[in-house]
């Protein structure tokens, strides 16, 4: 297993269209956490799954934004009507337990323009 | 009022010296993080820890639970220690995890 992965790596998108980003995390983590980080700041939590069910979203996360983990393995975060204040990096992680590390991906840098 | 606050945000010292990054939380945790973040943007975990003190080569956490503080030490610091040092915690009760804004580290040669 190679850790967890996300793509794409860099998006550049214009304002208004939409774009969906894919997570796919270690093998056997059952938990997977999306989080937003913008430049010069710690990353900010916006959701997080347990298998297939969404269980906790931030206010941080508006009715543009949509997560999905249909199977309980990859997750999907789609963005609708990008807007400027969109761009940032974001981060996918997993763990096996809420206990446990949380092991993050390389995240995809979103640029709206 | 953060959270999670970080000191300093920026800190520069040479090759071979004693650092030291501190975070301060407000409130209750199940553990606290300490996390690498290089250029780039990929995120390691360097530390895990709900009490006392741990250890990994060149770098020490402790943790102190009733003054809601933790440092993170690197002994005879190194030019590839440059990166971004991130403290989080975890929450009682809940997933997420809250990070402080992190402290841009760099060490000359």
């Amino acid at each position: 297993d190679t850790g967890v992965s996300q793509d794409p790596r860099h998006k550049i998108t214009k304002r208004g269209q939409n774009v969906t980003f894919r997570c796919d995390p270690i093998s056997e983590h059952n938990r997977l956490y999306w989080y937003r980080q913008t430049l010069g700041q710690g990353p900010e939590f916006l959701t997080y799954f347990q298998n297939e069910a969404q269980l906790e979203k931030s206010r941080l996360l508006s009715d543009r934004f949509s997560a999905e983990r249909p199977k309980g393995s990859f997750s999907t975060l789609e963005i609708q009507r990008t807007e400027q204040g969109d761009s940032a990096m974001y981060l996918c992680a997993s763990s096996l337990d809420p206990r446990e590390t949380q092991y993050f991906g390389p995240g995809t840098r979103l640029l709206v323009l | 009022k953060n959270e999670v606050e970080q000191s300093p945000q920026n800190l520069t010292a040479q090759e071979g010296e004693f650092i030291t990054i501190n975070c301060s939380y407000s409130v209750g945790i199940s553990a606290l993080h300490w996390l690498q973040q290089h250029p780039g943007g990929g995120i390691v975990s360097l530390f895990m820890l709900s009490s006392g003190k741990k250890k990994h080569g060149r770098l020490i956490a402790t943790i102190n639970i009733q003054e809601k503080h933790s440092s993170l030490h690197i002994t005879a610091s190194h030019p590839r220690d440059s990166a971004v040092y991130i403290c989080a915690v975890s929450l009682q009760g809940a997933q997420k995890l809250v990070f402080g804004q992190g402290t841009r580290l760099t060490i000359n040669p």
